[in-house]
């Protein structure tokens, strides 16, 4: 079965700071792999999205993510944070279908100024 | 704005009681997802329909039903609320694409801020 796994509960970085939120996932073939956000009372926006080819993958609002086969791993990165990156992100996995879709526990961001 | 709509967004009921949200998804999106959002339980995936049928149930209670109409709105109905469901209802819909992965890409609305006293 499919899994995905967020080790980070929260992080707190400095405006300006780079930032890596890690994700961990398990699944047999290669999956399709999303970083989504959610700002506080708001839905899940998409980040970005990996299904195959170039494993470094760029996003929306300067956010990228590397896939990382050997690792396991998807993780998101930013080179420099701004204030309004402050979040919940999300990290999921899925399969065929879309209904296999499984979402990390989430890692909530706080930006210091 | 991602396309999806819900309502309302806001909901305030009693325990025992029945509740109807409702979900539009982007235009010619065939599948219709739902999520169940607590602070205690994380983000939980309740059911899927496409193009009208059920094609998958999650961690979905026997007091919760879904259905999708033939305009492939769908609605989420809540019956016997107990003060444990109290939560955020995302409804995320897909498109048909059959490019490998498209169909997997879930697209969020606001949500519905359920609570139940």
């Amino acid at each position: 079965a499919q899994s995905v796994t967020q080790p980070d509960i929260h992080i707190t970085v400095s405006e300006g700071a780079s930032l890596e939120l890690r994700c961990n996932y398990s699944y047999g073939a290669t999956p399709y792999l999303f970083w989504y956000v959610q700002s506080p009372g708001q839905g899940l926006q998409l980040l970005l999205k990996y299904f195959s080819g170039d494993t470094l993958v760029q996003g929306i609002k300067g956010f990228e993510a590397e896939f990382k086969r050997s690792q396991s791993s998807f993780n998101l990165r930013k080179p420099s944070v701004h204030w309004s990156d402050a979040a919940e992100y999300f990290c999921a996995v899925g399969a065929s279908g879309g209904f296999k879709t499984i979402f990390g526990a989430g890692t909530r961001l706080f930006v210091k100024a | 704005d991602s396309g999806v709509t819900q309502t309302p967004k806001h909901l305030i009921t009693a325990t025992g009681q029945r509740v109807t949200l409702r979900c539009s998804p982007r235009s010619g999106d065939l599948s219709v997802y739902w999520y169940q959002q607590s602070l205690d339980q994380g983000l939980q995936f309740l059911i899927q329909y496409y193009n009208g049928e059920e094609r998958a149930k999650g961690n979905i209670l026997e007091r919760f039903s879904a259905q999708q109409f033939p305009d492939l709105h769908s609605e989420l109905n809540l019956s016997s609320l107990e003060l444990g469901d109290s939560a955020l209802y995302f409804c995320a819909s897909s498109p048909p694409s059959r490019t490998s992965g498209e169909q997997e890409t879930q697209y969020f609305g606001p949500g519905t801020r359920l609570l139940v006293l």
